[in-house]
């Protein structure tokens, strides 16, 4: 099992839409979470971190949800410039952080 | 700019030849890691320091990638005899703690002939 899986996509919405992402891990111990966006060609920047009780930064929600293992991203009100690969980052059991595969959004007019 | 910073940004190089990428991280952050990405891929660790100390490096790394930070600054990255399924985007990150966020430079990317 991969220590940290997410869809890959693409998911394809609509300005003004509301999307979810969704990223498993595997190691119980985890204690930091992150998203990261990447667009394309260019190196993955910090979008958030993701705190236990959830968090929120504008638009964006991040949640974790432990005994599931899992961590989500919520973006409502969809803009054009939010398109982008989102990357799920979580610490392993050697404190490396380790990226998800991505998920791809597109948001169209 | 005070930010990651990756030597070269781009290099081509023909098949069993050597290349050596340099990562300077932020200033006060002492810890260092290098990932790979190809196209559709999220960043796939390679390595990692804390300081000048090599703490982890990926199964996955033949015997043929190398990498130091010897005054725990800045940090190379080596690969000998290099090969075409090496081509892919190096990219540097530091973080000022364990297990905090992680800032990246641009990336070199390299492609090999």
């Amino acid at each position: 099992r991969k220590e940290v899986e997410q869809d890959p996509g693409p998911f394809n919405v609509p300005e003004g839409a509301t999307v979810a992402f969704n990223c498993t891990y595997s190691n119980s111990a985890s204690q930091s979470f992150f998203w990261y966006r990447q667009d394309c060609r260019k190196e993955p920047k910090l979008l958030m971190s993701v705190y236990s009780s959830g968090n929120e930064d504008g638009r964006f929600t991040a949640q974790l949800n432990r005994a599931s293992q899992y961590i989500s991203l919520l973006i409502r009100d969809s803009k054009l410039s939010d398109s982008a690969t989102y990357l799920c980052v979580v610490d392993s059991r050697t404190d490396k952080l380790i990226f998800g595969t991505g998920t791809r959004l597109q948001v169209f007019p | 700019d005070t930010g990651v910073s990756q030597d070269p940004r781009h290099k081509i190089t023909k098949r069993g030849q050597n290349v050596t990428f340099r990562c300077d991280p932020i200033s006060e952050h002492n810890r260092l890691y290098w990932y790979r990405q190809t196209l559709g891929q999220g960043p796939e660790f390679l390595t990692y320091f804390q300081n000048e100390a090599q703490l982890e490096k990926s199964r996955l790394l033949s015997n043929r990638f190398s990498a130091e930070r010897p005054k725990g600054s800045f940090s190379t990255l080596e690969i000998q005899r290099t090969e075409q399924g090496d081509s892919a985007m190096y990219l540097c990150a530091s973080s000022l703690a364990q297990v905090t966020e992680a800032f990246f430079g641009q990336g070199t990317r390299l492609t090999v002939v």
